[in-house]
Order: structure tokens, then sequence, then C-alpha cells
């Protein structure tokens, strides 16, 4: 059964870094895309960044580009978001999603992590 | 960056309506389109991917079609269990973008 688990969520201060974490199971992480995705308190959802499953091509939303980073290890089957220079408007839940090169975007989704940047 | 927009961005319906939502992109995106399902404090659910395939084990009143830059989700016979948000997003090309959501409440 594919699962995919986020944590590294907490409260930070405005300025400050972060890393969040996404653990897969129940399917070859290295063959497939991962993104995260992200949802403001009452809002809706925002797609923020991609990699390949070849960590060869990476993507970022406007919003984030320059401040947060993705990597993945496939070792660890695990995937990274690696948040600096937070802002309150980063304040969110954080979810990670599988990318199938065939269907696109979201047959499989994490349950989030919540960030909240706050002084 | 390829806009999406959806209509309406709520509407209140009553079991066993037909429920018809609309996705607008900013330019051509041939069928790269997916449609998913939240409810409040759960995670988003795919619906329908490519525009119009459903996604396994999604009930068969829900349908979608459409191409390059209009399409529409259809619910044939609203149920309890589909009172929710749905969203648009095109896979077409990064940066992915998603619609602003319609709530479907109920009426």
């Amino acid at each position: 059964e594919v699962e995919l688990v986020e944590s590294g969520g907490r409260l930070a201060q405005p300025g400050g870094s972060l890393r969040l974490s996404c653990a897969a199971s129940g399917f070859n992480f290295e063959s497939y895309g991962m993104n995260w995705v992200r949802q403001a308190p009452g809002k809706g959802l925002e797609w923020i960044s991609y990699i390949s499953n070849t960590e060869r091509s990476r993507h970022y939303a406007d919003s984030v580009k320059g401040r947060f980073t993705i990597s993945r290890d496939s070792a660890k089957n695990s995937l990274y978001l690696e948040m600096t220079s937070l802002r309150v408007e980063d304040t969110a839940i954080y979810y990670c999603a599988r990318e199938e090169t065939w269907s696109g975007t979201g047959d499989y989704w994490g349950q989030g992590t919540l960030v909240t940047v706050s002084s | 960056d390829i806009q999406m927009t959806q209509s309406p961005s709520a509407m209140s319906a009553s079991v066993g309506d037909r429920v018809t939502i609309t996705c607008r992109a900013s330019q051509g995106i041939s069928n790269y389109l997916a449609w998913f399902q939240q409810k409040p404090g759960k995670v988003p659910k795919r619906l329908i991917y490519a525009s119009s395939t459903l996604q396994t084990g999604v009930p068969s009143r829900f349908s979608g079609s459409g191409s390059g830059t209009e399409f529409t989700l259809t619910i044939s016979s609203l149920q309890p269990e589909d009172f929710a948000t749905y969203y648009c997003l095109q896979h077409y090309n990064y940066p992915r973008t998603f619609g602003q959501g319609t709530k479907v409440e109920m009426k």
C-alpha cells in the first residue's frame, strides 16, 4: 500500500528556517517524481515544488523560488523541503504528493504537516 | 504561468441534483487536467485525471470532459458525501496551477 508521511512542521519565527520530510513506502520511490503542495488556513491548494525521480529536474512556484529547496534521498525513500527566510504567509499545511508519469500529479498524498510562521 | 479559473466559486445544491463545475485555462493545456475533492480537515483526493479518466474507486456519477482551455466536472446525482470543495489542476507544464476551488454546499 502506498503511504506518504510528512514530518517536520512546527512553529517557526519569521526569517527562520525549517526542514520538512516526507517518508515514502509501498512503491518504488526512485521511479517517481514528487511534489510539495501547501494550503494556507481557510485557503485553496497551492503547488510549490517538484523534483523528478532522477533529481535532474526541479521546479518551484514564484512564491518560494530562491527561499525553498526540494531534494530527495532514494536510499532513504524520502523527500525533503528546505525552507529558509520564512514569512508569515508561508503558514500552511504542507503536503507531499506523488507524480505519476502517465497520469500526472497527485494520485497519492500524505496527511500533511503544519508549518506556522509567527513571532 | 497558466492561470486556472473555476466557476462558480461556491454553489448550493440538493441531494439528487446534477452539478456542473467549470475550469478555464488561460492557454491551451490539451487534456492535462485533473480534478480533486477535498472535505474539511481531510487530504485532497484525486477524482479524475487526463480530463476525463476516472481514478480507480471513484463512483461513476463523477465525470469530466474538455480539452484545450475549457473543462467540466459533472456530478450526475449529488450524494450526501459529495458536499465538499473541488479543485482543478493543470499538469501540462510547470509551475503546476490549481483553480481557486468550488465549494458545493447543501441547499
